[in-house]
C-alpha cells in the first residue's frame, strides 16, 4: 500500500539552527501539507502547497518557515532559525482530490530544540 | 469561530467491551467529517470519512454516525481490542474548494485494559 514517508523520524537541534524535513508524498497525490503536533496537543495545520505553490498558510507558519518541492518527489519543510516553541511532531500528508479526498498523513518527524 | 470539541477527554474501558466517543462541531460551511486513529508517537491514520448527506458509515467494528442537523458525530468501537488502545481524533472539513481547511478536535485518548 502506498505511503506518505518522512525523514528524519527524530532530529534534535541547537536554538538558532536551520532545519529540513522530508516527506515523500504518495506519487498521485496533487495537495501536500504540513502539519505540527506539540507534545500533548491537537494537530495544526501549517501549510498547504499545490500546483507548486503555497495555497493556504495558517499564522503558526511565519517568515521563519518555508516549503518546496525540488524535484518533484520530496516535499520539505524548512525552518530557518529554530526556537525553542519549534519543538513538536511534524507530519506531512497528501491526497490526489481536495476537500473530499482521503488525507494520509507520514509517520512525522520528531524535532527537539535544545 | 470554526470548532471542534471532543468528549470524553480520556476513556479507560474492558478489552472486549464497546464504547462511544462523542464530537460536536461547529464547521461552515460544512464539507465533511473524518475520524482518525493516532497511535502515540505515530501519525494519524483514517478511520471514516463521511460527508453531509451520510448518516452512518462501518470500518469493521468502528462504526461512525454523523447528524448533520445537530453537528454531533460518535464514534462507536464494538468489542474492543488492546490495539484499540489510541488517540481518536474528530476532523472537520469546512467547504474550501482547493485549499485546505480542515479542523481538528483535540481528540479522546482510550485505553483498552486487559
Amino acid at each position: 500500500e502506498p505511503e506518505v514517508t518522512q525523514t528524519p523520524s527524530h532530529q534534535v537541534t541547537q536554538m538558532g539552527q536551520e532545519v529540513i524535513l522530508r516527506c515523500v508524498p504518495i506519487s498521485n497525490h496533487l495537495y501536500f501539507y504540513w502539519y505540527r503536533q506539540i507534545l500533548g496537543q491537537k494537530v495544526e495545520f501549517l501549510v498547504s502547497f499545490y500546483n507548486n505553490e503555497i495555497s493556504e498558510k495558517s499564522e503558526i507558519f511565519d517568515d521563519q518557515f518555508s516549503v518546496e518541492r525540488p524535484d518533484g518527489s520530496n516535499f520539505t519543510l524548512k525552518i530557518r532559525s529554530t526556537k525553542l516553541e519549534d519543538s513538536a511532531m511534524y507530519f506531512c500528508a497528501s491526497r490526489r482530490q481536495a476537500n473530499t479526498g482521503e488525507l494520509f498523513f507520514g509517520e512525522g518527524s520528531r524535532l527537539t530544540v535544545l | 469561530k470554526n470548532q471542534v470539541e471532543q468528549s470524553p477527554q480520556s476513556l479507560i474501558i474492558l478489552e472486549g467491551k464497546n464504547c462511544t466517543l462523542q464530537c460536536n462541531y461547529t464547521v461552515s460551511p460544512f464539507s465533511n467529517l473524518r475520524w482518525y486513529k493516532q497511535d502515540t508517537g505515530r501519525g494519524p491514520v483514517s478511520l471514516t470519512i463521511m460527508t453531509f448527506s451520510e448518516n452512518t458509515k462501518s470500518n469493521g467494528r468502528y462504526t461512525a454516525t454523523l447528524d448533520a442537523d445537530t453537528k454531533q458525530s460518535s464514534l462507536h468501537i464494538t468489542a474492543s481490542q488492546l490495539s484499540d488502545s489510541a488517540s481518536y481524533i474528530c476532523v472537520v472539513s469546512a467547504d474550501g474548494g482547493a485549499t485546505n481547511k480542515l479542523i481538528f478536535g483535540t481528540g479522546t485518548l482510550l485505553a483498552v485494559q486487559p
